[in-house]
Formats: structure tokens, sequence, C-alpha cells
């Protein structure tokens, strides 16, 4: 079975610039989320999506992020524009359903400037 | 929302076992206890959930005392591939739905020869 696949897996880029970031989660996964996680933090859930619907976005800072999940199954994270504490992690997950245990993908490592 | 407290770090001779606590004092009754590891560079890894019964699968031992306000995970034989970030999580969020998963900062295990 294959993972949850991400990409790309690093991205340097400078302040108020825009990145966007791809999630493909396991086959037949319902629930996809994305993390962000800061150097020495565990993971913070930014978005959960349940098909193509949003059920959690509470972490969300939607001034300057944005995702999508059409179809239900890719996922993209974008960040608009870019700032220096932004610099994290980025880790996508599924689960069959949301009770589920969750997957997660390598994560994409960005760095702002 | 309930909370989980671990420590810091600590070390564990490779082939024993390594025992791993959690407090969860504010848990309610109907949240599950979840633990994941995170190797370095790679994504979280589930290892293993419990109610409240005592589990087992091939990676690990879940115990949970009986007022369920904390619990212990337990690497039987640790090898080098277990230094790893270990995560105990409590899930929280509406029942008939789905849960959110708060990270801590986890517990750092060093496994040495």
């Amino acid at each position: 079975e294959a993972g949850v696949a991400q990409s790309p897996r690093y991205k340097i880029i400078e302040k108020r610039q825009s990145v966007a970031f791809w999630c493909n989660p396991i086959s037949g996964h319902a629930t996809l989320y994305w993390y962000q996680q800061i150097l020495g933090q565990g993971p913070k859930l930014l978005i959960q999506f349940q098909n193509n619907g949003v059920v959690d976005d509470s972490q969300l800072p939607k001034d300057r992020f944005s995702a999508e999940r059409l179809k239900g199954v890719d996922s993209t994270l974008k960040i608009q524009p870019a700032k220096l504490e932004d610099s994290a992690v980025y880790l996508c997950a599924s689960s069959l359903r949301g009770m589920s245990e969750q997957y997660f993908g390598p994560g994409t490592r960005l760095t702002v400037t | 929302d309930a909370k989980t407290t671990q420590p810091p770090s600590m070390d564990c001779a490779e082939g024993r076992a390594a025992n791993l606590p959690c407090n969860h004092s504010t848990i309610s009754g109907n949240e599950y206890v979840y633990w994941y590891r995170q190797i370095h560079s790679q994504g979280p890894q589930y290892i293993i959930h419990g109610l409240k019964n005592n589990e087992t699968n091939e990676m690990a031992s879940l115990i949970i005392t009986e007022d369920r306000k904390s619990s212990t995970l337990i690497l039987p034989h640790a090898t080098l591939r277990d230094t790893a970030v270990y995560y105990c999580i409590v899930r929280v969020g509406p029942t008939d739905s789905w849960g959110k998963f708060q990270f801590g900062a986890g517990t750092q295990v060093v496994v040495t020869p």
C-alpha cells in the first residue's frame, strides 16, 4: 500500500513570496489533515477535510493560508504572503475516517528568509 | 480539552524494555489515548491506542490505569531504531464524528548500545 505522498520535500522562499504544497493521501482515505510543525514542537493541526469539505480550520491563519481538496482526493496548502515565522515542516496526514489512526507523509520543510 | 504531560526525555539501553509514562488526569470517559512516534526527519508514525483496557500489538503495549488518568507505553525490547520522539495524545472533539489530535512536545527517547 502506497503511503501519503507530499511534494516538494524542501522549499526555500523569501518573505512575502507565495508557496504551495501538494499532498496525495492513501487511496480510499476520506479524511485529510494538514499540520504545521515548528522546530522542537509537536505538530499543530491547521485544517482537516472530510472528503472535500472542511470540518476544522480553527487554527488556520486564514489571512495568509488557504487549502483545498478538490474531488476529495489530493489537497493543496498555500501560503500567500509568507512570513519568517512560517518556517516549519508542513505535514499531511490521512485516515480512513475521522475516528481512525492517521498516516503521515514525510512532510515539506519550508524555510522563509 | 484534555491535556497530556510527558517527561521531556529518557534514555534506554538496547534490548531492555522502555517504559514511557503519560499523565492525562483530565481525560473524559469517551476519549481515547493514542501514541505516535516521530523518527528524525520523518512524519509521525502511529503506534497504538486504547480506551480502557490494556492493548498490545506488534510494536508495543499500552497500559492504562483503572482511573484512566495515566498510561504507559512499553517497548518490550528497545532497538536503536526506536530512537524517536514519542507523543501521547488524548483525542478531543465530538464523539459522534471526529476528534482533533493535539500533539504536545513529546518525550525524546534515546536508545543506547
